[in-house]
């Protein structure tokens, strides 16, 4: 079984500096992907970022980064010179290898002030 | 390309009715999966299809049924609607494989009286 844990409910950022979202998650499996989301107050579910969890590197994807601890189970999602756009709830999932499942944790809100 | 499509957008019963939620995605994608989504909180599987005519169950599939009869259409069936199901329905399909990025529909919001 796996379980995805966000610590943060809430946070905020003033707009071009930067926020650090926390995700710890627990799994059995040797190998999984780990994903943030992104869903603005559309609904609408949008990767942000993808790790590879046999891939020691951590992902970049524009503004937004990743530090990736495996030994900790840590994931935690940075996004560099906040935009107002960015305000959005955030979700930190992981994903087996093989199969169709994906554990989701329960989203931090992030908003971004001007 | 309309990637996932979800309907109703919005639909409202009444304690004891069933009704099917409908999905399709037109990717060709091999896995599809069923959300519910209850305020504040986040995604959690009902059920999952990795192919035609294969499903399994999720986190929590008590109250919902699933076929996949076609590689484009995953529809989840209430069976007899409860308050504790109002929630938001989100329907997403990936290519086979847990790298796969997940496309998500629109989502359906129900509401059970």
């Amino acid at each position: 079984a796996q379980t995805v844990t966000q610590s943060q409910p809430e946070m905020s950022v003033q707009e071009a500096e930067t926020v650090t979202l926390s995700c710890t998650y627990d799994t059995s499996e040797n190998n999984y992907y780990l994903f943030w989301y992104k869903q603005p107050p559309s609904r609408q579910m949008i990767l942000v970022i993808r790790q590879e969890a046999y891939k020691q590197q951590n992902a970049t994807e524009n503004r937004f980064s990743v530090n990736f601890q495996k030994a900790a189970k840590s994931f935690s999602l940075k996004i560099s010179d906040s935009q107002l756009g960015d305000t959005a709830m955030y979700f930190c999932a992981s994903r087996s290898i093989n199969a169709g499942k994906s554990t989701f944790g329960d989203g931090t809100t992030l908003t971004v002030k001007p | 390309n309309a990637g996932v499509t979800q309907t109703p957008k919005f639909q409202v019963l009444k304690t004891g009715q069933s009704m099917t939620l409908q999905c399709a995605q037109d990717m060709n994608h091999e896995y599809m999966s069923w959300y519910r989504q209850d305020p504040g909180m986040g995604l959690r599987l009902i059920h999952y299809s990795v192919g035609a005519g294969i499903t399994d169950q999720g986190e929590v599939p008590n109250g919902y049924n699933v076929s996949r009869s076609t590689t484009e259409d995953f529809p989840l069936r209430l069976l007899s609607a409860a308050p504790s199901q109002t929630s938001v329905y989100f329907c997403a399909s990936s290519r086979a494989g847990g790298a796969e990025t997940q496309y998500f529909g629109p989502g359906t919001r129900l509401l059970v009286l």
